[in-house]
């Protein structure tokens, strides 16, 4: 199957400084990626949709100017916590769908982020 | 709205043992289903995709089923072993492109050595 990649995988930071997370579908070009956030022990939601060269659409609730999207190219989208605090300590996920390849979704490994 | 339901949430099975999670959905209007399991601390790795015309995949050990009018899917994992213990969600596709899954809670599965 096609091959989604994260990076970093793990990152700590300050409260106040802000994060970038990558993702990449490696073999295969995405012109939609989806963001999630997962909290221990429960299911991933949903925080916003990325579309290659247009705005990202963002889930209720979910505060567009603290988590920023850019999906820049058709195999990169990244994900910025903006003024990080501790409570956006989270697992992030991001994950693509192959159009080509029977419209299967592929997820990344996620990205652990500690906010101290 | 569509809504997915997974049924047991949680399944503790001897080694060896065969087993089927369930799986159901509200609309039977999908494109596709698919079904991952999470190991903790993980994303999500996708096991099998059954396209809506489709009744049936199979990938070695696994097998899942589709039955779209009734709005519900099974995934039978035969001879179970220990590595299979994880989380296992299914998740439904409309086919809206741009649009993501509607996932279900999980089944969280521990395999007993």
């Amino acid at each position: 199957g096609a091959v989604v990649s994260q990076h970093p995988s793990w990152v700590i930071c300050k409260s106040g400084t802000s994060v970038k997370i990558e993702c990449r579908s490696l073999d295969f070009q995405a012109t939609t990626m989806f963001w999630y956030r997962q909290f221990p022990k429960q299911s991933l939601m949903l925080m916003a949709t990325s579309n290659e060269g247009s705005k990202a659409t963002y889930e209720q609730g979910v505060e567009k100017d603290k988590f920023l999207i850019n999906h820049a190219s058709l195999t990169l989208s990244t994900l910025t916590v903006t003024s990080a605090h501790p409570e956006d300590s989270s697992f992030y996920i991001c994950s693509a769908r192959d159009y080509h390849f029977n419209n299967e979704q592929f997820f990344g490994p996620g990205t652990r982020l500690t906010v101290l | 709205k569509q809504e997915v339901t997974q049924i047991p949430a949680a399944l503790s099975v001897p080694e060896g043992e065969n087993l089927v999670l369930n799986c159901s959905f509200t609309d039977s209007a999908i494109y596709n289903l698919q079904w991952f399991r999470q190991d903790p601390g993980k994303g999500l790795t996708s096991l099998l995709l059954i396209q809506s015309s489709q009744r049936e995949q199979t990938s070695g050990r696994l097998n899942a089923s589709l039955d779209k009018s009734s709005g519900r899917s099974t995934l039978y994992i035969a001879a179970s072993q220990p590595g299979d213990s994880a989380t296992y969600l299914c998740a439904v596709w409309d086919g809206n492109y741009g649009q993501n899954f509607v996932f279900g809670p999980g089944t969280r599965l521990s395999v007993l050595p």
